[in-house]
Formats: structure tokens, sequence, C-alpha cells
């Protein structure tokens, strides 16, 4: 079956900007979840989306959301950039339970200059 | 809070030898725990859980609630091991929520 598919795969945004990342989930995964990468940080939890409703989220400002349509695909969205937005954005999707195998997919490399 | 502690950054150790990647955790209830692994230049990609009790690639890994721990061993490492591993964890209505370790690089040198 398929994998993950994250669209676009690498963005240059400038600070201020506004960004939208896209995430198709393997056919029949209902959840999907959204991380940030960063050296310092590691791996961290931004939010997860199931039947369109948020049902979980992570510590970042409000700067960082999301949603999900109908067919389970996500975007997330980082309004007014700053220079520390700069890193991988993962994207996973699972069945339904926390102790599902996540998914994840390749990733969006941002640089925000 | 939740919290995975992976002690060691990196971990270098010549095929045939045994290998084991420290995992602790605190989590006040009843975990999820997961390895995790990601080969070079490949996606993140579930190794195991302790809830299936597999054993992937001769990769095994005990629950100790005593200890909190949930550490990765493998008595004989190959080169094809060598990869970035992250320990994981998730539990009650964490609903899509992995807290992840920072990591540990394993390096099998032949």
């Amino acid at each position: 079956k398929a994998g993950v598919t994250q669209t676009p795969r690498y963005l240059i945004k400038t600070r201020g900007q506004q960004v939208t990342l896209s995430c198709s989930p393997i056919s029949g995964h209902r959840s999907v979840s959204w991380y940030q990468q960063t050296p310092g940080q590691g791996l961290q939890f931004l939010f997860e989306y199931f039947s369109e409703t948020q049902r979980n989220k992570g510590n970042f400002p409000g700067r960082f959301s999301g949603r999900q349509f109908s067919n389970s695909r996500s975007e997330m969205n980082v309004s007014t950039l700053e220079l520390g937005d700069s890193a991988l954005y993962l994207c996973a999707s699972s069945f339904f339970d926390p102790s599902d195998e996540q998914y994840f997919g390749p990733g969006t490399r941002l640089t925000v200059t | 809070a939740q919290r995975v502690t992976q002690p060691e950054k990196l971990l270098s150790v010549f095929k045939g030898a045994p290998v084991e990647l420290k995992c602790n955790y605190s989590y006040s209830g009843s975990p999820e725990l997961f390895w995790y692994v990601q080969y070079s230049r490949q996606r993140l990609q579930l190794l195991l859980r302790h809830i299936s009790r597999e054993s992937i690639k001769g990769f095994t890994a005990d629950l100790n609630k005593g200890e909190t721990s949930f550490h990765l061993k493998k008595p004989f490492a190959q080169e094809e091991d060598s990869a970035m591993y992250y320990c994981a964890l998730t539990g009650g209505t964490s609903y899509g929520k992995l807290t992840f370790g920072q990591g540990t690089i394993l390096t099998v040198h032949p």
C-alpha cells in the first residue's frame, strides 16, 4: 500500500510569512499526527486529528494550527514564521488508538530566513 | 508529565557483539512503549512495541515497570543495524501523541 506522503518536501520562507504543509495518510487511516523535529529539541508532538477533529494538542503557540479533511488528508499551517520554526515537520498516520503503529511520512524541511 | 530518556546519544559496537540501547521513562499510569528506528535516508518506522512481545530483526525489549525502563537488546549486532533509534511512549488518552526520547545513534563496525 502507498505510504504517507507529504508536500512539499522542501520550503524556504522569510520571517513573518505563513506556510501550509500537506499530509496524505495511508488509505484507511483516520488519525493524523504532526511532529516537529529539530536538532536541539528532537521530535515534539504538535497535534493530532481524527475524523476532522483535533483530539490532542502539544505545547506549541497558537501560530501553529492544523485541520483535517473528510478524506483524512491533513494540513498544518504556521503563521508569522520565526527563525526558530526552521525544522523538519513530520506527519504520521494510524488507524485509531494511541497504541496503534504510527506510519511516518518523509517530512517537509522548512527553512526560515 | 510523560518523559522518555535515552542516556546515550552515541553507541558504537563491533559486529557480532551484544548491544543494549537504554530507555527510561516517567509516566503516571500504564504506558504503551515503542522503539522506532530510522535507517540512513529512510523514514522513521516502528521496530517493536512492548504489547506485542515480538522479536524483530533479532531485537527484543522488555518493559520493567519497577525500574521504569524499556531497554532494547540484540545478542549479536550486524552492520545493517546501524541507525538512529528512538524510544517512545504513549498512553491513556494521549491520542496520536508519541513522546520520544532524544534518540541513540548506533554504529556497528565491521
